[in-house]
């Protein structure tokens, strides 16, 4: 398998541009999460989906972003109107069920001008 | 809230030196930890576990130790190489809406001088 896949890995746009990153979990797995890291507040986590369904979207910062997993192999994370604020690396996991290791894919790098 | 962190941002090894860094958690119903290591540019990987009915496991040059008393955690490594050269998070699941959830720690990074 290989692994989480997520796209694209680097990202440059202006302020008020719409963003979608895309991920590919690891097949069979059945749980998602979109991760955003940066140095001043690290790994938090953004949006949580078991089975396709969000179930926990808590640490969405605001109404400016949106989560969707239309299928079991595909998830966007989408930012519209993106701000300078929103410049992160943005991390996709996937993991098989409860109790076990999430699986991270190599991010992606989000910068907003 | 509960969160988890870790007492040292930078951890500076010889090659070939132990190293041990360190994780507090204060989720008590917490009961199952991770380590990931994160190296630069690339996601966060796995690199043990440990359930709560556990207090140590180990694997290829690599311990963690669990305290439950003192919810402390830590990650050893065994004759440190310069490809250890890293960030260490530790994480632990947290009960979020039915679900566990990974909820990581700020992150240790470890230097391996040659």
């Amino acid at each position: 398998d290989a692994g989480v896949i997520q796209s694209p890995r680097h990202e440059v746009t202006e302020m008020g541009q719409e963003v979608t990153l895309r991920c590919k979990p690891i097949s069979g797995h059945n749980s998602l999460f979109w991760y955003r890291q940066t140095m001043m507040r690290g790994l938090e986590l953004l949006i949580y989906f078991n089975n396709n369904v969000p179930i926990d979207d808590s640490g969405m910062p605001e109404d400016r972003f949106s989560a969707k997993m239309p299928n079991a192999s595909f998830s966007t994370l989408k930012i519209q109107p993106s701000e300078p604020r929103d410049s992160a690396v943005y991390f996709c996991a996937s993991r098989v069920g409860e109790g076990t290791e999430a699986f991270f894919g190599q991010g992606t790098r989000l910068t907003v001008v | 809230g509960e969160s988890v962190g870790l007492h040292l941002p930078t951890l500076s090894v010889q090659e070939g030196d132990n190293s041990i860094i360190n994780c507090a958690y204060s989720n008590s119903a917490s009961d199952y930890f991770i380590w990931y290591k994160q190296e630069s540019g690339k996601g966060p990987q796995f690199i043990i576990d440990i359930r709560s009915n556990m207090d140590k496991r180990q694997g290829q040059r690599v311990t963690v130790l669990l305290n439950k008393t003192v919810k402390h955690l830590s990650l050893q490594i065994a004759a440190t190489q310069p490809g250890d050269s890293a960030v260490y998070f530790c994480a632990e699941n947290i009960a979020s809406g039915g679900s566990y959830i990974p909820t990581f720690g700020r992150g240790t990074s470890l230097i391996v001088h040659p």
